[in-house]
């Protein structure tokens, strides 16, 4: 088992660029998470999806959208990329609800210039 | 929506003294408390979680507490170890679905 991964592990983007951050769980869990890390700021969350084709809004999801096109895999889209979503992002996913151990991937570095 | 708060943001004890990062949450409804540890470079991993219809839970040299009439927790870390070296997360969650994270605590543990 591979657990969470992510793909890429390191990004640089210039202003305006768009991309996407894969993340991808071989445990069956029914549930997914985009959260992005600042300094300070801890783990705020994106998006979640509770389950395949269903995806949610978090604290902070101005500027990212998602798909869960199939249960294992769950992606961020940065449609035009700004220097504010310089950050490293991390994917986790639960079993069934958000009541258990989250397993997180290990985290992708974006930097936008 | 919940909201977290973590205190301290940073946090030096000695090898062998306790460490004690405390909690706050503002949604009544939350029912699951977790902890997360975070290695420099490495994923956060869970370390302890407590539910809402237990007061307390330990697991060797970690333990938490909960209080849900003031509306938080906390992690103890007894006898700490240089390795302990790593910053924590407190979490919560409710039956929206969402788990929000507290700021993180930077632990340094000095031998």
């Amino acid at each position: 088992n591979a657990g969470v991964t992510q793909t890429p592990k390191f990004r640089v983007l210039k202003t305006g660029q768009s991309m996407t951050l894969l993340c991808a769980q071989d445990m069956n869990h029914e549930y997914m998470y985009w959260y992005r890390q600042d300094p300070g700021m801890g783990l705020r969350l994106i998006h979640y999806s509770v389950g395949e084709g269903t995806t949610a809004k978090g604290e902070v999801p101005d500027g990212y959208n998602v798909s869960r096109l199939k249960k294992q895999n769950f992606l961020l889209g940065l449609e035009s990329a700004a220097p504010s979503q310089t950050s490293v992002y991390f994917c986790a996913s639960t079993q069934n609800r958000a009541h258990t151990e989250a397993f997180f991937g290990q985290g992708t570095r974006l930097t936008v210039v | 929506g919940e909201n977290v708060e973590q205190h301290p943001s940073t946090l030096s004890v000695q090898e062998g003294d306790s460490a004690v990062i405390k909690c706050t949450y503002s949604d009544s409804a939350s029912n699951y408390f977790p902890w997360y540890k975070q290695e420099l470079g490495k994923r956060p991993q869970l370390i302890i979680d407590i539910r809402s219809n237990v007061g307390e839970k330990k697991d060797q040299r970690i333990a938490v507490t909960l209080n849900k009439t003031a509306k938080h927790f906390s992690l103890h870390i007894t006898e700490t170890q240089p390795e302990d070296s790593a910053v924590y997360f407190c979490a919560a969650s409710n039956n929206n679905n969402d788990m929000r994270f507290g700021a993180g605590t930077r632990l340094t543990v000095k031998p």
